[in-house]
């Protein structure tokens, strides 16, 4: 049973590019969250996708934006990248979104701004 | 708003000796409760969760955890640690009975000694 799939792993962009990352949550899994995990820090809530609307959003600015598919899988795009855009980025699936259910991560897309 | 504090960035221990990670919640509602550790250059993984009942909780990996309503804390023990438990773990919260997001803590690096 393939757990939670993002692509690319690792990814080098310069300030004010554009970046689209990818996510394949988990089978029978329906909720799709990105967080934001920066270098000796927790993970931060970006926004969490339900039904193919955003359901919830952290105190992330628009550039941050995203959408999720029919099959439920999702992209995170980024525009006008900084340079304190670098981190890890990590998506996590779950049923309906309930944190009682868990959530189950993928192992993250290292994106590196220069 | 409900927020997390680990109260240590980083804990060595010598290896087989007992193990105490703390974490202290902040809710003016009642919340879920985890403990998610992330190994070198992977996502999270969940190693235990509080949902109601009782107070002691067991995970994977011989962990378990203790919620303490009067003293706001969910501090993570494991008798007798390994090398292989090497890795950062964060404490995690959400509100109970609704699709809310998952709030993580900055984590608290645990480093074995051999």
């Amino acid at each position: 049973d393939a757990g939670v799939t993002q692509s690319p792993t690792h990814l080098i962009k310069t300030r004010g590019q554009q970046v689209t990352l990818r996510c394949s949550p988990k089978s029978g899994h329906d909720t799709v969250s990105w967080y934001q995990q920066a270098l000796g820090q927790g993970p931060q809530f970006i926004f969490q996708y339900y039904e193919e609307e955003e359901r919830q959003r952290g105190n992330f600015p628009d550039r941050f934006s995203g959408h999720q598919y029919p099959n439920y899988s999702s992209e995170l795009n980024v525009n006008a990248l900084l340079l304190g855009d670098s981190a890890l980025y990590l998506c996590a699936s779950s049923l309906d979104g309930r944190g009682s259910y868990g959530y189950t991560f993928g192992s993250g897309t290292r994106l590196t701004v220069v | 708003a409900q927020s997390v504090t680990q109260l240590d960035s980083q804990v060595p221990v010598f290896e087989e000796a007992p193990v105490e990670l703390r974490c202290n919640y902040s809710s003016s509602v009642s919340v879920y409760l985890f403990w998610y550790v992330q190994y070198p250059n992977q996502g999270l993984q969940l190693l235990l969760k509080y949902l109601s009942g009782s107070t002691l909780v067991k995970g994977i990996n011989g962990f378990e955890a203790e919620f303490n309503k009067s003293q706001t804390s969910f501090h993570l023990r494991k008798p007798s640690v390994h090398i292989s438990d090497t890795a950062e773990y964060f404490c995690a919260v959400s509100v109970m009975n609704r699709d809310d997001k998952i709030i993580f803590g900055k984590g608290t690096r645990l480093h074995i000694l051999p």
